[in-house]
């Protein structure tokens, strides 16, 4: 079974620009978060998606949005980009969506604004 | 507010030693805590889980330890090998919060031969 693909991989933006970044969970998962990696502040929670249905939210700002698909998939964006949004974006998708249902993460898209 | 706080930050041991990574959390409802590990450049891979019935939980050298009382969780690493070698991170699931994982800092794990 694939694991969770999260594409592009790399990007590189200018400060005000806005970004949109992909996830494919495993077949089968209906729920899909979203975290930020960075070396200061570590792994947080953005928001979690469920049946198309944004369930959960992190506390980040309202340039942070996201959508989940009939199919699951997923789709972050992020407007008016600022320099502290560099960072490493991890989708994660699981089956149940449970608060113990395990998390299978991507390999992230590293988002670097310049 | 929610929050799991993770030590130590690095951890340095010889190859054959155990390894010991201890997190607090502040929220009681928790019920479920996951143990991540991620190799450099790598995603966080899911090693251990322990959901808040249980006590402890062994898989071959890893096992993870909970005391819900005190609102402590422990990861265990016996017989340590270099390719131990990475970032654990503790986390802890809010309750009936599905998806939603508060992560502690994360420990740096090296492993000397």
């Amino acid at each position: 079974k694939a694991g969770v693909t999260q594409t592009p991989r790399y990007l590189i933006k200018t400060r005000g620009q806005q970004v949109t970044l992909s996830c494919s969970p495993i077949s089968g998962h209906r729920s899909v978060s979203w975290y930020q990696q960075t070396p200061g502040q570590g792994l947080q929670f953005l928001f979690e998606y469920f049946s198309e249905t944004q369930r959960n939210k992190g506390n980040f700002p309202g340039r942070f949005s996201g959508r989940q698909f009939s199919n699951s998939r997923s789709e972050m964006n992020v407007s008016t980009l600022e320099l502290g949004d560099s960072a490493l974006y991890l989708c994660a998708s699981s089956l149940a969506g449970t608060g113990s249902s395990p998390l299978h993460f991507g390999n992230g898209t590293r988002l670097t604004v310049t | 507010g929610e929050n799991v706080e993770q030590h130590p930050s690095t951890l340095s041991v010889q190859e054959g030693d155990s390894a010991v990574i201890k997190c607090t959390y502040s929220d009681s409802a928790s019920n479920y805590f996951p143990w991540y590990k991620q190799e450099l450049g790598k995603r966080p891979q899911l090693i251990i889980d322990i959901r808040s019935n249980v006590g402890e939980k062994k898989d071959q050298r890893i096992a993870v330890t909970l005391n819900k009382t005190a609102k402590h969780f422990s990861l265990h690493i016996t017989e340590t090998q270099p390719e131990d070698s990475a970032v654990y991170f503790c986390a802890a699931s809010p309750d009936n919060q599905g998806g939603k994982l508060i992560f502690g800092q994360g420990t740096e794990l090296s492993v000397k031969p």
